[in-house]
């Protein structure tokens, strides 16, 4: 199946700082990436829609001058958490959608952020 | 917008009791997807359902699609400790995004 690689699996930082995550499709191209957010014990929220070589499209409430995403190649998107606070501590998770037909998703490792 | 109810929220069963968990949506859908997390891991993809009242089954997993296509479950007979998970159902939204239900958190007592 694809592979989708994201890195790091895990970041502390200080408030305030800015922290860059990467999510690449290794195997295929990926026009459309997704971001997402998990919680303790809760579901995956979608945050944004990561779009190649245009504008990324954010949910509801998320922020977008907060949670840059950069979508260049066909193979990498990028989200920034820019001027983390402690209530940005999360686990974020990419994915990417198979171009085989089917609309599985096939997801990263996720990135465990927390902000000190 | 689009919503999926995943009941229920956690499960603890005995090993070799079996397990289900449900979605319902108030809409008809395209099609569900069903995915399973493991603690500290990601999502990794189960199964799609496509055809009203479709059944599937990967060995001791047995999914089913509703007749009106607005419902689905997922049961597991005989559960086993590699059991232990979060189970999620998905469904599409548009743009090839999915959005999840809640989950179902299973553990299993050896």
């Amino acid at each position: 199946g694809a592979v989708v690689s994201q890195h790091p699996s895990r970041v502390i930082c200080k408030s305030g700082t800015s922290v860059k995550i990467e999510c690449r499709s290794l195997d295929f191209q990926a026009t459309t990436m997704f971001w997402y957010r998990q919680f303790p014990k809760q579901s995956l929220m979608l945050m944004a829609t990561s779009n190649e070589g245009s504008k990324a499209t954010y949910e509801q409430g998320v922020e977008k001058d907060k949670f840059l995403i950069n979508h260049a190649s066909l193979t990498l998107s990028t989200l920034t958490v820019t001027s983390a606070h402690p209530e940005d501590s999360s686990f974020y998770i990419c994915s990417a959608r198979d171009v085989g037909g089917n609309e599985k998703l096939f997801f990263g490792s996720g990135t465990q952020l927390s902000v000190l | 917008g689009q919503q999926v109810m995943q009941i229920p929220q956690y499960q603890h069963v005995q090993e070799g009791e079996d397990f289900t968990t449900y979605c319902n949506s108030s809409t008809t859908l395209s099609n569900i997807q069903w995915y399973k997390q493991r603690p500290g891991g990601h999502p990794v993809f189960l199964i799609q359902l496509v055809k009203s009242g479709e059944v599937k089954k990967q060995k001791r997993l047995t999914f089913q699609f509703g007749e009106a296509k607005k419902n689905s479950s997922l049961h597991i007979t005989a559960t086993q400790t590699t059991d232990v998970g979060t189970y999620f159902c998905a469904v599409p939204r548009g743009q090839g995004n999915l959005i999840f239900g809640k989950g179902t958190k299973l553990s299993v007592k050896p």
